[in-house]
């Protein structure tokens, strides 16, 4: 079956702008969780939905938000975009807990 | 909340060598998994492996959950191996990951 889908692999903004970002979970998972990938912070949670519920939140501003639809897809956005927010942004869909599984990511530059 | 440390955070092998990465974590796990970054940036599952033993080809793990450690062990190494290591665990507080500092793997032909 397919795997974790993110859409768009690469994006390059300008500060102030804003992002959305997508990713859709393998089929049959409801849990998803976001995480960003900065070569100095390392790997760290930004947030989890389950059944269109965010059920975990990371130590991130507020300019970071998410949504989940009836579908599991996810989409998260981040407004006001800042030369920080350039990173790799991963995502992650499992059945709710349990094994995690990895979209290829969405690698984000900010100009 | 948990942390997590890998060791060593650098290691450069001679094909065909042996090695043993390092996971250490502070507080009991419900989840404990192993992965390898490859050069794009995805996250490819190793292993899922919050207690005991288990072996996929050259790689296996062990994870001795009383003792708060997981190893990986790479056996005759080879070049497509190199990346980075990632050990991440779900602690108590939610079902979120909590990653190490992962172990930059090198192995040389």
């Amino acid at each position: 079956k397919a795997g974790v889908t993110q859409t768009p692999r690469y994006l390059i903004k300008t500060r102030g702008q804003q992002v959305t970002l997508s990713c859709s979970p393998i089929s049959g998972h409801r849990s998803v969780s976001w995480y960003q990938q900065t070569p100095g912070q390392g790997l760290q949670f930004l947030f989890e939905y389950f059944s269109e519920t965010q059920r975990n939140k990371g130590n991130f501003p507020g300019r970071f938000s998410g949504r989940q639809f009836s579908n599991s897809r996810s989409e998260m956005n981040v407004s006001t975009l800042e030369l920080g927010d350039s990173a790799l942004y991963l995502c992650a869909s499992s059945l709710g807990a349990g094994q995690a599984y990895f979209g290829a990511g969405t690698r984000l530059s900010v100009l | 909340g948990i942390q997590v440390e890998q060791s060593p955070p650098d290691l450069i092998l001679q094909e065909g060598a042996n090695s043993t990465l390092r996971c250490n974590f502070s507080d009991s796990v419900n989840n404990l998994q192993w992965f390898h970054q490859n050069p794009w940036g995805q996250l490819i599952n190793l292993f899922y492996i919050p207690s005991g033993t288990k072996q996929n080809g050259r790689l296996s793990a062990t994870t001795v959950a009383t003792e708060r450690y997981s190893l990986l062990y790479i056996s005759s190494s080879q070049t497509t191996d190199s990346g980075v290591y990632f050990c991440a665990v779900v602690g108590n507080a939610g079902n979120m990951l909590t990653f190490g500092g992962g172990t930059r793997l090198m192995v040389k032909p």
